[in-house]
């Protein structure tokens, strides 16, 4: 499987724009970029997720590379409730193994008031 | 609408009892997933059933280990014999299916697993 790496740890302030990188060198042609957010003793949740072209929703947006080597999530306006756990994940859905969600450890996203 | 349910949220048993872990997954959902979580990590994947039968259940961690989804809908995953090794936060996710554009998966609280 296609590994993704994310830094440890970042730091924000409230209602300021929060970038979240992710790099994926080894991403596959199918492989789809996902996002996945965990907060504090919750189930992960969905965020975002795409294949080639930038994406926006209500949450977030996501920036993808020309070469797809790496992608960046990001909060627009940060909140105290944004503060959790944020995962880049890549999935192959044209394989049955792709129908997991593959975790590594994620980003701890802090937003201080 | 009701989310993905799961049933004890705290269970804690001695060393070497049989636990059921119970999911139930959101209406009409047809894919259903467990995990496992241990401090400080991300979830690991455990087994993936498609209706009733377990698609992928490569990463189940031995035979101690089995998950049943008889009817399609609630999953209960089963561990014997358990082991300290197995005290984690299990979490089950359901999703539409295996499309393109229906994929999310939504997550459950998760049952915390302690075993003494």
């Amino acid at each position: 499987d296609a590994k993704t790496t994310q830094p440890n740890s970042m730091e924000s302030n409230e209602e300021e724009p929060v970038h979240l990188p992710c790099n994926h060198s080894t991403i596959s042609g199918t492989d789809y970029i996902h996002w996945y957010r965990q907060l504090p003793s919750q189930g992960p949740e969905y965020v975002i997720h795409g294949l080639t072209s930038n994406v926006n929703n209500r949450m977030a947006s996501l920036a993808i590379a020309e070469d797809r080597k790496s992608s960046t999530l990001i909060l627009h306006r940060a909140t105290l409730r944004d503060a959790a756990v944020y995962y880049c994940i890549l999935r192959d859905v044209y394989e049955t193994s792709g129908s997991r969600l593959t975790f590594g450890e994620g980003t701890q996203l802090t937003v201080n008031p | 609408g009701a989310g993905v349910s799961q049933t004890p949220s705290n269970k804690v048993t001695e060393k070497g009892k049989y636990v059921e872990l119970r999911c139930d997954p959101i209406s009409g959902h047809t894919a259903l997933y467990w995990y496992r979580q241990s401090l400080g990590q991300g979830p690991e994947f455990l087994i993936y059933f498609q209706g009733t039968g377990a698609a992928d259940d490569s990463g189940l961690p031995n035979d101690r280990f089995f998950a049943v989804r008889p009817e399609g809908s609630v999953s209960t995953l089963k561990i014997q014999r358990t082991e300290r090794g197995d005290s984690a936060v299990y979490l089950c996710a359901s999703s539409l299916g295996r499309g393109l554009f229906n994929n999310e998966q939504f997550f459950g609280p998760g049952t915390r697993l302690t075993v003494l």
